[in-house]
């Protein structure tokens, strides 16, 4: 049981077209973390949510958005979507109230850009 | 950039051999360090981790992993790998503003 919960498991959409993904961190943890994983390739860090707010972004462009809801649940939101983007995208949930708090990951959401 | 560089893409052992994976990291000040495993069909989970004090850490099912400042290196060790440890080993580190940055991998196969 990974505890992390994402949905959905695999998605193929077409080029220009908007994706949402959504993802429950595990139980007890309040910030969540969103990483695009290509084939071959480690994870890599799209934003940080905590608090309903972005904390913390990496190198994507604007059409990566997010949004965190009380209940600590996370949705990532890509607008006009390029083949590029074809991808594993993660979900980590962690706790910031412990210092320096692992990642605990989800299965990932498959995405396929034709 | 902060970066994490793995030195091997694939490692096939056989059982009973001993397993050292390379990382070295690329940061300029004070990190926490991680190595993360992937199972086949399973996600991502937590290996071992270092964030102070005595710079030689051990996880879970007999690894251990070694952080050598001086070498920004943290590598990863076994002395007798099992055909259950066949993987994935993603090494990472972060820093306390959260953001954590991760190697591409290396897979191990580990031959029966």
């Amino acid at each position: 049981d990974a505890g992390v919960t994402q949905s959905p498991t695999h998605l193929i959409k077409t080029r220009g077209q908007q994706v949402t993904l959504r993802c429950s961190p595990k139980s007890g943890h309040d910030t969540v973390s969103w990483y695009q994983q290509a084939l071959g390739q480690g994870p890599q860090f799209i934003f940080q949510y905590y608090e309903e707010e972005e904390r913390q972004r990496g190198n994507f462009p604007d059409r990566f958005s997010g949004h965190q809801f009380p209940n600590y649940s996370s949705e990532l939101n890509v607008n006009a979507l390029l083949l590029g983007d074809s991808a594993l995208y993660l979900c980590a949930s962690s706790y910031t109230g412990t210092a320096n708090s692992p990642l605990h990951f989800g299965n990932g959401t498959r995405l396929t850009v034709t | 950039a902060q970066s994490v560089s793995q030195h091997n893409h694939h490692v096939i052992l056989s059982e009973a051999a001993s397993l050292e994976l390379g990382c070295n990291y690329s940061y300029g000040g004070t990190v926490n360090l991680f190595w993360y495993v992937q199972y086949p069909g399973q996600h991502l989970q937590l290996l071992l981790k270092y964030f102070s004090g005595d710079p030689l850490v051990k996880g879970i099912k007999g690894f251990e992993a070694e952080f050598i400042k001086s070498k920004f290196s943290f590598n990863l060790r076994k002395p007798s790998v099992q055909w259950s440890d066949t993987a994935e080993y993603f090494c990472a580190f972060n820093t306390n503003a959260g953001k954590s940055t991760f190697g591409d991998g290396t897979t191990l196969t580990v031959k029966p």
